[in-house]
């Protein structure tokens, strides 16, 4: 079965430069997750993402940070301007939103690096 | 508002030795409980899980129990082994849709 998939896995960049990272969660699923993972904040939720429509986008820093979910099997997060201190793995995870018993499941995550 | 609290790391321990992870939650209701586990480079996976109050999650070796009345989720594992050393994480989710991450703990397991 196919999991979470990313893409980039890696994306190194100079700041200043517009990042778009992008999200295929698994299929079937209806919720989506978008999570920033640091050694100082550890591992944030940026947004996530219920029928396509964002539920709770109180994790993302700031107005350089956007997500859209178009459609049920595909999801961007975007950097614009991309900042040294953005550097981080982004990961998407996916889930079903209606059982409380049922995990997320993650991707491979994307290691950014802004210069 | 829910919570988890993780043991400090790292936890470093010789191979074929016993693990404990501890870990303690604070939620409302009857949360779901979770393991998941990172290994170096990849995204977290599930280990375990456990939906009510006295489930044991199991896999790989590892155990955990859904302790109510201690607030409880250890993570054992009888004979841990190199291929172990990881960083774990657990996890709650409540009656809605987020979960709720503790801050990891990381494994070391020397031969």
């Amino acid at each position: 079965d196919a999991g979470v998939i990313q893409s980039p896995r890696h994306e190194v960049t100079e700041m200043g430069q517009e990042v778009t990272l992008r999200c295929k969660p698994i299929s079937g699923h209806n919720s989506l997750f978008w999570y920033r993972q640091t050694m100082m904040r550890g591992l944030e939720l940026l947004i996530y993402f219920n029928n396509n429509v964002p539920i709770d986008d109180s994790g993302m820093p700031e107005d350089r940070f956007s997500a859209k979910m178009p459609n049920a099997s595909f999801s961007t997060l975007k950097i614009q301007p991309s900042e040294p201190r953005d550097s981080a793995v982004y990961f998407c995870a996916s889930s079903f939103s209606s059982e409380k018993n049922q995990p997320q499941h993650f991707g491979d995550g994307t290691r950014l690096s802004i210069l | 508002g829910n919570s988890v609290t993780q043991m400090e790391g790292p936890v470093t321990l010789s191979e074929e030795a016993f693990l404990t992870i501890n870990c303690t939650y604070t939620a409302t209701g009857y949360p779901s409980l979770f393991w998941y586990v990172q290994y170096p480079g990849e995204g977290l996976q599930l280990l375990l899980k456990a939906t009510k109050a006295d489930d044991k999650g199991s896999n790989k070796g590892f155990e955990a129990t859904y302790r109510k009345e201690t607030t409880s989720f250890h993570l054992e594992k009888g004979s841990v082994q190199v291929s172990d050393s990881a960083v774990y994480f657990c996890a709650l989710r409540g009656g809605g849709n987020k979960l709720t991450f503790g801050t990891g703990t990381q494994l070391k397991v020397e031969l």
